[in-house]
């Protein structure tokens, strides 16, 4: 089965460490985009990237960062510098906006 | 920028259908409107998405008036299982990336 998946679901962290979460695609597609989710709110775009080895900001790319080495994967490394980094972290996929974005399940992180 | 208005939230009673509106005044000539629903705490689904037609699919319908600066997500008969935050965008199916607002709470009703 083709989809998106990230891990973990749930992830701890300290404050002032930095953490990786991981998301990986079987589907092919060429974009992939990480969003951030607070409660009871809309989905705020962090990064994205529409390429191997290029990526570009979103609106709150402020204290994360990101790489695609690979068109499957396109990891996000919430650093020490994000001041509220306890959030709902989503990453998405697309072939093109034809097609929509399929959503992985999400990575909930807490920072204490 | 929010490209598109919303309400809030909406109620609907089981088995009947749910109309969820959209005001996208703003949309350019090339812009798709786009629906997705969100179940708590789960990644967002796509659910449809059309230029100037209305469109059907086995999940719902969406009806675009003649100006394109309104959209109905109509699910012709709702059950529990359609309970969900529903987002409605717009944009480019050649562009970049989509911005999600805080889209309209539906809560079916038994």
């Amino acid at each position: 089965d083709g989809g998106i998946t990230q891990s973990p679901k749930y992830l701890f962290r300290k404050e002032g460490q930095n953490v990786t979460l991981s998301c990986e695609q079987n589907l092919n597609h060429d974009a992939m985009y990480w969003y951030r989710q607070d409660p009871g709110q809309g989905l705020r775009l962090i990064y994205y990237s529409q390429i191997v080895n290029d990526f570009q900001k979103g609106d709150i790319a402020e204290g994360y960062s990101v790489s695609r080495e690979k068109k499957e994967s396109f990891p996000l490394t919430v650093t020490s510098a994000q001041k509220n980094p306890t959030a709902f972290y989503l990453c998405a996929s697309s072939r093109d906006n034809n097609y929509g974005y399929t959503f992985g399940s999400g990575t909930r992180l807490t920072v204490v | 920028d929010a490209k598109t208005t919303q309400p809030t939230s909406m109620d609907c009673a089981e088995g009947r259908a749910a109309n969820l509106p959209c005001n996208h005044s703003t949309i350019s000539g090339n812009e798709y409107v786009y629906w997705y629903r969100q179940i708590h705490s789960q990644g967002p689904q796509y659910i449809i998405h059309g230029l100037k037609n209305n469109e059907t699919n086995e999940m719902a319908s969406l009806i675009i008036t003649e100006d394109r600066k309104s959209s109905t997500l109509i699910l012709p008969h709702a059950t529990l299982r359609d309970t969900a935050v529903y987002y409605c965008i717009v944009g480019s199916n050649t562009g970049n990336q989509f911005y999600f607002g805080t889209g309209t709470s539906l809560t079916v009703i038994p």
